[in-house]
């Protein structure tokens, strides 16, 4: 699995947009981007994820760069419940093997 | 309908012990992946079973070792306790797609 590099921390004013940059430069054809976060105290939970087309659910937005090499998890309207830390994920597809290969991520804080 | 269910929440051992940590999966889930988080720092991936085979495991000692019941429920066994085995263990289910993973809450294992 291609390697990700995210920054530590961040911080948003809640109603702002966040936006959380993930570069995997090395990340090879047939790999997702997948992005998941984990709130304080609790697993974590899923979000989106992408192959090279931009994506977007009732969550957040995924904007892939046309290199690839790194990608933009968005959150249009940030609240004080988004904050968390966001895992950015690079991981080809693998049929029913499942495997997650978590870094540090970002800790995100939305303010007042 | 339910989420992911570990067992038990907390638990505190002492060096050299064995311990079983418990999940059941999401009804309809076939898969189950254990995951360990040391403060500070992401999950971990120890294993994953699907349909009872093994799928997957990580860079973890024989010490640990899972199995998954003909109910697709899981246990997660620890032999021989280190302090440094002191973390949150983490379950998921999922059908085995890597977006569709759903987290429960995790077991806090604390070793003395």
């Amino acid at each position: 699995d291609a390697k990700t590099t995210q920054p530590p921390s961040m911080d948003c004013a809640e109603g702002r947009a966040a936006n959380l940059p993930c570069n995997h430069s090395t990340i090879s054809g047939n790999e997702y981007v997948y992005w998941y976060r984990q709130i304080h105290s609790q697993g974590p939970q899923y979000i989106i994820h992408g192959l090279k087309n931009n994506e977007t659910n009732e969550m957040a937005s995924l904007i892939i760069t046309e290199d690839r090499k790194s990608s933009t998890l968005i959150l249009p309207h940030a609240t004080l419940r988004d904050t968390a830390v966001y895992y950015c994920i690079v991981r080809a597809y693998t049929g029913t093997a499942s495997k997650l290969t978590f870094g540090t991520g970002t800790r995100l804080q939305v303010t007042l | 309908d339910a989420g992911v269910t570990q067992s038990p929440t907390h638990l505190i051992k002492t060096r050299g012990q064995h311990v079983t940590l418990r999940c059941s999966p999401i009804s309809g889930h076939k898969s189950v992946s254990w995951y360990q988080q040391v403060l500070g720092q992401g999950p971990q991936f120890i294993f994953q079973y699907y349909e009872k085979e093994e799928r997957g495991r990580g860079n973890f000692p024989d010490r640990f070792s899972a199995r998954q019941f003909p109910n697709y429920s899981s246990e997660l066994n620890v032999n021989a306790l280190l302090l440094g085995d002191s973390a949150l263990y983490l379950c998921a289910s999922g059908t085995g797609e890597v977006w569709e993973q759903y987290f429960g809450p995790g077991t806090r294992l604390t070793v003395t």
